[in-house]
């Protein structure tokens, strides 16, 4: 079966600072992983998505992720921290009928 | 830009009582899905919709869950009785097919007293 582990609940940054949220994955078959994010009373928004071309991801708002086979990781980073980008994240894998298996989350906090 | 809309966005309930959440997807998308999360985990399918026909209920508690999308459009998850367990954010999302992206609504907090 397909999982997804989120390596760290909390993540504390100051502004400016690079971010990273660890995610790792199981799954028995070449997988679709996804990076959502929710802010606080908002909906879920797809940040970036990886299917199996390019394994480094570009997304929206300056976030990348990189697809490591050989580790099953998909950690998402972006190299300048903002006051915004403050959120909880989701790692996401999508299973063999297409559906979205969610991490626990990370909650990203940013200092000023 | 569209936007998946649901309401209410938060409703207090007692234990027994019956509770309803009503979702409105993007105009046009034929993939409709319900989900719950629960405070500190990701959230989890309860059903999914294609047009009005239900393909996954797999995880909803069908002793007192139900979910109907009657005309392929919007839709309605009802809980009778609602138990303590069910306090949870109720999350609609929906897609153009059932392997295109998801867009989430807000979500309805769901507090079970």
């Amino acid at each position: 079966a397909q999982s997804v582990t989120q390596l760290d609940s909390h993540v504390s940054v100051s502004e400016g600072t690079p971010v990273l949220l660890r995610c790792n994955y199981s799954s028995s078959y070449s997988p679709s992983l996804f990076w959502y994010v929710q802010h606080p009373n908002k909906g879920l928004q797809l940040l970036l998505k990886y299917t199996s071309a390019a394994t480094l991801v570009k997304g929206i708002n300056g976030f990348e992720a990189e697809f490591k086979k050989s580790e099953t990781s998909f950690h998402l980073t972006k190299p300048s921290a903002h006051m915004s980008d403050a959120a909880e994240y989701f790692c996401v894998v999508s299973d063999s009928s297409y559906k979205l298996i969610f991490g626990s989350g990370t909650r990203l906090l940013v200092r000023p | 830009e569209a936007e998946v809309a649901q309401s209410p966005r938060y409703k207090i309930t007692e234990k027994s009582q019956a509770v309803a959440f009503w979702c409105d997807p993007i105009s046009g998308h034929a993939t409709l899905y319900w989900y719950r999360q629960i405070l500190g985990q990701g959230p989890e399918l309860l059903v999914q919709f294609q047009d009005e026909s239900v393909v996954d209920d797999s995880q909803l508690p069908k002793d007192r869950f139900s979910a109907e999308r009657l005309k392929g459009v919007d839709s309605t998850l009802k809980i009778q009785p609602a138990e303590l367990g069910d306090s949870a954010m109720y999350l609609c999302a929906s897609s153009l097919w059932d392997r295109g992206e998801q867009y989430f609504g807000p979500g309805t907090r769901l507090t079970v007293t």
